[in-house]
């Protein structure tokens, strides 16, 4: 089974402070996301991520970086922190080999900043 | 700008009833289309996925394409209690990005 790891359940971060979420995957899927979902508004796109050290803007990439130095680790970085970030973060892959297009998402983030 | 839509309910049915899940979409050049199951706390996991018109059957789901109208359906007879969930619908025009809809919450009641 894919296994899709984020480090931190549960982040409570202040306004200004430099937030880092970490997401590993352990099926050598080449395909990474970050996501945001809120309430009405469904899974919002961040950023992906196609191979190391590739990246591309998603929907919503204002506000935020990402890094991808190794294959298996994506991560989401929040430079400087704002009560509009508060939400759920949830990272996934997708493996190309298999080309069905499903997406393996981790536990989730849920990060809130005062 | 692409969209899915969906009723955000919520659906309430009782068990043993079929439930009726519905979303459109508008980019006509959509491709892949898939029903993703939340529950509360929880990540998405996929429950069905469609490609060609028609109906497509998986136990007790039934994944329904139309792509004239750009609608997707997803039924779920002899509803369970444990099928109690939100139920996202998302499309991929084949590149990388899938867009997802706001979800469909379920209650199916006991």
């Amino acid at each position: 089974d894919v296994k899709v790891t984020q480090s931190s359940r549960y982040l409570v971060k202040r306004t200004g402070e430099k937030v880092f979420l970490e997401c590993v995957q352990d099926m050598d899927h080449e395909n990474m996301f970050w996501y945001r979902q809120d309430p009405g508004l469904g899974l919002r796109l961040i950023y992906f991520s196609y191979d190391v050290k590739m990246k591309e803007k998603g929907d919503i990439p204002e506000g935020y970086s990402v890094s991808r130095e190794k294959k298996e680790r994506f991560s989401l970085i929040l430079e400087s922190a704002s009560t509009n970030q508060t939400s759920m973060y949830l990272c996934a892959t997708l493996g190309t080999a298999t080309n069905t297009g499903e997406l393996f998402f981790g536990e989730g983030s849920r990060l809130t900043v005062l | 700008q692409k969209e899915v839509e969906q009723n955000s309910g919520p659906l309430s049915v009782p068990e043993g009833a079929i439930a009726s899940l519905n979303c459109t979409y508008s980019d006509r050049g959509s491709q892949s289309f898939f029903w993703y199951r939340q529950y509360s706390g929880k990540s998405p996991e996929l429950i069905m996925s469609i490609y060609s018109n028609g109906d497509k059957e998986d136990g007790r789901f039934t994944a329904q394409l139309n792509k004239a109208s750009q609608y997707v359906s997803l039924l779920i007879r002899d509803s369970q209690p444990s099928d109690s969930a939100t139920y996202l619908c998302a499309e991929n025009t084949g590149g990388f990005k899938t867009i997802f809809g706001a979800g469909t919450r379920l209650f199916v009641k006991a």
